[in-house]
């Protein structure tokens, strides 16, 4: 069974850069999917943050891009998240989940997600 | 971007009773729809994907309709552990866009 958790800190200070780790076990990273952040702000709907595979590909949704890199280490098997020029706006329970595929070897960046890790709620707050 | 609208945003319901939940998109996104459950304190459950498919282990009082813009996630008869936030996703384009969830509640 794949179990997805993330860590990191819970507050974080304006302008400053947000690091969050997702560990996966029951599923090794290097034999495939794209591994996604989602995150929700207060009153907002779910937000795809970005996906990475195993191989180190991206993917980002355009609005976060100029700030956000997800990066992999298949020796951890984690995948993490950073996000640069914090904002109160940024404010939200960040999540990490598999992006599913419903064809063996064809792997998208972006799809529905299955399963989730539970996720973290980061204040951005000094 | 395409937007999905969720209604209603909360839904009163008893357990036993049917749930029609609705999810309307901006633009066409085909059968590209997922729902996702939210249980409180736990991370979101895929229930659907493909607009209809159940994923695994979804019981099958769950069942999800609908093609192009309007579509609808349907529970039989309600259990306790059904009262939740229930979110769709389409998927068709990138970035994926969630509706706002709706909240079942119990009356």
């Amino acid at each position: 069974q794949v179990h997805l958790q993330a860590s990191g800190p819970g507050l974080v200070k304006p302008s400053e850069t947000l690091s969050l780790t997702c560990t996966v076990s029951g599923y090794f990273i290097s034999r495939g999917h794209y591994w996604a952040w989602i995150r929700q702000s207060p009153g907002k709907a779910l937000e795809w943050i970005g996906s990475v595979y195993y191989s180190g590909t991206t993917s980002y949704n355009p609005s976060l891009k100029s700030r956000v890199t997800i990066s992999v280490d298949t020796s951890k098997n984690q995948f993490s998240l950073r996000l640069t020029s914090l904002t109160a706006a940024d404010t939200a329970i960040y999540s990490c989940a598999r992006v599913a595929s419903l064809t063996p070897s064809y792997y998208p960046a972006d799809n529905f997600f299955d399963p989730w890790g539970q996720g973290i709620l980061v204040t951005v707050s000094s | 971007e395409i937007v999905l609208t969720q209604s209603p945003g909360t839904l009163s319901l008893s357990p036993g009773e049917a749930a029609t939940l609705s999810c309307r998109a901006s633009q066409h996104v085909a059968s590209d729809l997922a729902w996702y459950q939210q249980r409180p304190g736990q991370a979101p459950r895929l229930l659907i994907f493909g607009a209809s498919r159940r994923a695994t282990g979804v019981p099958d009082r769950f069942s999800g309709s609908g093609s192009g813009t309007d579509f609808s996630l349907t529970i039989s008869r309600l259990e306790p552990e059904d009262f939740a936030i229930y979110y769709c996703q389409q998927y068709v384009t990138s970035p994926g866009t969630f509706g706002q969830g709706t909240k079942m509640e119990i009356k």
